[in-house]
């Protein structure tokens, strides 16, 4: 069945370090690959996405780019922040939108020191 | 942007009881909620999916007589927890999706059962 892996945390790092959560998938077809990321004490957002092969998904600095060859979706980001310690979760779905079941990570703790 | 909440965040109940989360968009009608698991340091687990007015679609193994789901309403979706036992202790996430087949995740609840 379909799967998601993720590096395990925490990941502790110091403030303008480059960053990099690695995260692979196995899945049948073409899945939709996600970032999530949850802030302490709230609910997962939406980080960034990409729907197809060679897609590269941004927002806020953070980057991730879906290589079908290495089933692969690492997230990036080159300078960190303090304001990006999280927990970040990448996920699949199935099919485009994230309306459908989605099949997340384990979760990856992110610490950014002043 | 889109909100959802949970009631109660936190709950401690006594083993044989029941216990009643519920989720609420606040902010848009959502026809479709999903409840997820989380234990500690693993990955978000679905645990079933909640149309409005219709019957939830539970995922393979988890018991829908354990796991009651209600979606009475386009802004709130309930899940109760029956006769609970020690190992049903976890913390509990539901999403809501719109019509931008986006899902908005809730904060979480985090049940104990003593």
């Amino acid at each position: 069945g379909n799967s998601v892996t993720q590096m395990e945390g925490p990941v502790t790092l110091s403030e303008e370090a480059f960053l990099t959560i690695n995260c692979t998938y196995t899945a049948t077809g073409y899945p939709s690959l996600f970032w999530y990321v949850q802030y302490p004490g709230e609910g997962l957002q939406l980080l960034l996405k990409a729907t197809k092969a060679d897609d590269k998904g941004s927002n806020k600095g953070f980057e991730a780019t879906y290589r079908k060859e290495t089933t692969s979706f690492h997230l990036e980001k080159g300078s960190v922040q303090v304001s990006d310690s999280a927990v970040y979760f990448c996920a699949l779905s199935e099919v485009a939108s994230s309306a459908s079941k989605i099949i997340f990570g384990s979760g990856t703790r992110l610490s950014i020191r002043p | 942007g889109a909100v959802v909440s949970q009631h109660p965040s936190r709950v401690i109940c006594k083993s044989g009881t029941s216990v009643k989360i519920e989720c609420r968009s606040l902010d848009f009608q959502a026809t479709t909620m999903f409840w997820y698991r989380q234990f500690p340091k693993q990955s978000l687990m679905l645990m079933a999916t909640s149309n409005e007015g219709s019957k939830a679609t539970y995922e393979q193994g988890v018991e829908k007589d354990k796991f009651l789901i209600n979606h009475a309403s386009l802004t709130l979706s309930t899940l109760t927890v029956t006769s609970a036992h020690p190992e049903d202790s976890s913390f509990y996430i539901c999403s809501a999706t719109t019509t931008s087949y986006e899902q908005y995740f809730g904060p979480g609840t985090r049940l104990t059962v003593t």
